[in-house]
């Protein structure tokens, strides 16, 4: 079983859907979590922090359910810009990141 | 800051070549980390420093692959000799541990290679 483990995808969703993708983590000891975003052949960019009490940047909001080890992203009113590839990614104490594979989204006009 | 800074941009090669990859991490940034991305297999950790000392090498696949980081400035992952299967793109990224762990990293642009 991976660390982080998150639907591949594709999600092909229309201009204005919301759409909700989830990430699951093994390692109980993580610390921090993040989404990053990364585009065709281009490096990953951070997203957004994951914090325990959710967090809402804009149309994204994230949310952390440290019981169940499970992380959540939704993109409200999705953008043809918002195509990309959305990767979980959980860190350690120690430093250490794991990334998830990611999850592939295409908005259609 | 120019970011993390990547050389070459992208390689080509011969099987059995030498291959050296080069990496300048942020400065301030006192962790270091070497990824391999491939479509089969995603964005894999190779190894990862903090100043300047390999904390876990675990994720380098084989005795081929080395790494090296000699100042706080500069960093090489070395293969050799290359396989058609080290193929893939390789990304360099630096953090600064800060207070607890909500540190981002910053990725290079990573180095395209291919091995022939």
């Amino acid at each position: 079983r991976k660390e982080v483990e998150q639907d591949p995808g594709p999600f092909n969703v229309p201009e204005g859907a919301t759409v909700a993708f989830n990430c699951t983590y093994s390692n109980s000891a993580s610390q921090s979590f993040f989404w990053y975003r990364q585009d065709c052949r281009k490096e990953p960019k951070l997203l957004m922090s994951v914090y325990s009490s959710g967090n809402e940047d804009g149309r994204f909001t994230a949310q952390l359910n440290r019981a169940s080890q499970y992380i959540s992203l939704l993109i409200r009113d999705s953008k043809l810009s918002d195509s990309a590839t959305y990767l979980c990614v959980v860190n350690t104490n120690a430093g250490k990141s794991t990334f998830g594979d990611g999850t592939t989204l295409t908005v259609k006009p | 800051d120019a970011g993390v800074i990547q050389s070459p941009r992208h390689e080509v090669t011969e099987m059995g070549q030498e291959v050296t990859l080069r990496c300048k991490p942020i400065s301030g940034h006192d962790y270091l980390f070497w990824y391999r991305q491939t479509m089969m297999r995603g964005l894999e950790l190779l190894i990862y420093f903090n100043n300047n000392v390999p904390i876990d090498d675990s994720g380098m696949p084989e005795d081929r692959f080395s790494a090296k980081m000699p100042n706080a400035s500069f960093s090489t992952l070395k293969i050799q000799p290359s396989e058609p299967r080290d193929s893939a793109v390789y990304f360099c990224a630096s953090s600064s541990q800060g207070l607890g762990s909500y540190n981002e990293q910053f990725f290079g642009p990573g180095t395209r290679l291919t091995v022939l």
